[in-house]
C-alpha cells in the first residue's frame, strides 16, 4: 500500500505538553503536507514541506523532513485543549505530480487533557 | 469565501437506493477531489476533476459510483445501487493551480442499511 503509516496512532497528553506525531512513507517525494481533521469536520491544511527543507515552522508547529529515511515529524508545542484533532500526513501520489493528487496516512488522534 | 461547500451534511438510505452528493468548490479552484474516508481503509481518493474534466478515477470503487462535474462550481457523485459497504464520510475538496494545498468541504455522512 501507498499509505503512509503514522505512529502513534493515539497520543494522550496534558496542556502545555509537547506531542509528537510521526510519518513514514515508502516512494520518493517532492513535498509533504499535515491536515488536522477535527472530530465530524473536513480536514484543514497545516503546513508543507518541500523535499529540499529538512525543517519548517509555523506557530507552533514544527515539522521535519527525512528523505533519507523517509519519514516527517510533526511537533506540537505547549499544546492545547484546542489541539485535540486527528493529524493526517499526505503526499503525492508514487508518481504523481498533478497537484493534489495526494495519499494520506491512517492518522494520529491527539487528546490533549486540559 | 464560503470555503468548499456539501450537501447533504447526513445522508441515511436503504440498500438499492441512488445516492447523489453534492459538492461545490472554492470559487477560482481548478482542481477538485472525491475522498471516501472510512475506519477500515481510512482516507482513499475516488477521482480528481481538473478544469472540470475527469483526470483520473481509479479509485472508484465500482461501476455503481460516477462523479460529474458539469461546469467550475458543482460536482456530484453518484452511488447507484447503493450497497451497506458504501457507508463512509465522503469528502469534497478544491485546490488551485500553483497550490498543492487541498481545502476539504465538511464531509457527507452516508449510511447505508
Amino acid at each position: 500500500s501507498q499509505q503512509g503509516e503514522e505512529d502513534p496512532q493515539a497520543l494522550s497528553i496534558q496542556e502545555g505538553e509537547n506531542a509528537t506525531m510521526n510519518c513514514s512513507y515508502k516512494t520518493s517525494i517532492n513535498n509533504l503536507q499535515w491536515y488536522r481533521q477535527n472530530s465530524g469536520r473536513g480536514l484543514v491544511h497545516l503546513i508543507l514541506i518541500r523535499s529540499n527543507e529538512r525543517e519548517k515552522h509555523s506557530g507552533r508547529l514544527r515539522v521535519t523532513l527525512d528523505t533519507s529515511k523517509k519519514s516527517s515529524s510533526l511537533l506540537i508545542t505547549a499544546s492545547r485543549a484546542a489541539d485535540t484533532a486527528s493529524y493526517f500526513c499526505a503526499f503525492p501520489n508514487a508518481g504523481g505530480t498533478s497537484y493534489g493528487k495526494l495519499t494520506f496516512g491512517q492518522g494520529t488522534i491527539l487528546t490533549v487533557h486540559p | 469565501d464560503a470555503g468548499v461547500i456539501q450537501s447533504p451534511r447526513h445522508e441515511v438510505t436503504e440498500m438499492g437506493q441512488e445516492v447523489t452528493l453534492r459538492c461545490k468548490p472554492i470559487s477560482g479552484h481548478d482542481y477538485l477531489f472525491w475522498y471516501r474516508q472510512t475506519m477500515m481503509r481510512g482516507l482513499e481518493l475516488l477521482i480528481y476533476f481538473n478544469n472540470n474534466v475527469p483526470i483520473d478515477d481509479s479509485g472508484m470503487p465500482e461501476d455503481r459510483f460516477s462523479a460529474k462535474m458539469p461546469n467550475a462550481s458543482f460536482s456530484t457523485l453518484k452511488i447507484q445501487p447503493s450497497e451497506p459497504r458504501d457507508s463512509a464520510v465522503y469528502f469534497c475538496a478544491s485546490s488551485g493551480t500553483g497550490s498543492r494545498k487541498l481545502f476539504f468541504g465538511s464531509g457527507t455522512q452516508l449510511s447505508v442499511l
